[in-house]
C-alpha cells in the first residue's frame, strides 16, 4: 500500500519550453500533496503544499508563477514548470499524505522525475 | 529558528548495528519523526515514524528521548545493501515548517 507514481521520471528539455509532471496516489486519497526538489548531494527543499481543491501554498523564494501546481482530485497533482531555463535542472520529487490527521500521517514518495533543460 | 540536524556521513561493516542520530531542538509537543532512506537517483523510502520512546518495526528502531530534541534511528545488522543516504524529517507545527535533515550519507563495507 501506500504507493506514489509520477511522470515522466526524466524529460529533457529546451530553454523556454514548459514542462509538466504528474504525481498520482495509486491505492489512496491524498488529501494533501507536496512538491519538493533536491540538487546534487544536497537534502529535499519544500517547494509547494497543495491540497486538493484549493491553492497551492509556496514556499518563500519559490515563484509561484512559474511552478504551476494543480491537485485537481484526490489522487493526483501537476506540477508545471513554465519557461524552464538551465537552472531549473533539478530532481523534482512529489508526496502524498492520506487523510485529515495531518499530524501524524505519514508522507509517501513519489520515484522522483530528473529534468534537465539545455 | 527550526533546524534538523543530522551528521553527514558514517561509515559501517556488515552484520553491525548503526545508529544515526537527528537534532530538532524545536520539536513541539504535536510534532512526530520520520526517517527516510534514499538511493541515487530515487524518492526517499519510509523507514519509521515515532513521536516519543521507541517504536520498532521490521526494519528499525526509533528512539526518542523524553525531551524530544533528538532521535537516534538504530538499524540492526546491517547489509551492503543498506548503503544509502538516510534522513529524518520533521513537521515543524509551530513553524508551519516541514524541513529535512541535511542527510547521514552511509556506506557498509564487508
Amino acid at each position: 500500500g501506500a504507493v506514489v507514481s509520477q511522470h515522466p521520471s526524466r524529460v529533457i528539455c529546451k530553454s523556454g519550453t514548459s514542462v509538466k509532471i504528474e504525481c498520482r496516489s495509486l491505492d489512496f486519497q491524498a488529501t494533501t500533496m507536496f512538491w519538493y526538489r533536491q540538487f546534487p548531494k544536497q537534502s529535499l527543499m519544500l517547494m509547494a503544499t497543495s491540497n486538493e481543491g484549493s491553492k497551492a501554498t509556496y514556499e518563500q523564494g519559490v515563484e509561484k508563477d512559474k511552478f504551476l501546481i494543480n491537485h485537481a482530485s484526490l489522487t493526483l497533482s501537476t506540477l508545471t514548470v513554465t519557461s524552464a531555463h538551465p537552472e531549473d535542472s533539478s530532481f523534482y520529487i512529489c508526496s502524498a499524505r492520506e487523510g485529515l490527521a495531518e499530524i501524524t500521517d505519514t508522507q509517501y514518495f513519489g520515484p522522483g522525475t530528473r529534468l534537465t533543460v539545455l | 529558528l527550526a533546524k534538523t540536524t543530522q551528521p553527514i556521513s558514517m561509515d559501517s561493516y556488515e552484520g553491525q548495528e548503526v545508529n544515526i542520530t537527528c537534532s530538532h531542538n524545536n520539536i513541539a509537543t504535536n510534532d512526530y519523526i520520520t526517517w527516510y532512506q534514499q538511493f541515487p537517483s530515487q524518492g526517499p523510502r519510509f523507514i519509521i515514524q515515532g513521536y516519543k520512546t521507541k517504536v520498532t518495526n521490521e526494519v528499525a528502531s526509533l528512539f526518542i528521548p523524553a525531551d524530544r530534541k533528538s532521535s537516534t534511528l538504530s538499524l540492526p545488522r546491517v547489509s551492503l545493501s543498506d548503503t544509502a543516504v538516510y534522513y529524518c524529517l520533521v513537521e515543524y507545527s509551530s513553524a508551519s515548517k516541514i524541513i529535512f535533515g541535511s542527510g547521514t550519507r552511509l556506506s557498509i563495507r564487508p
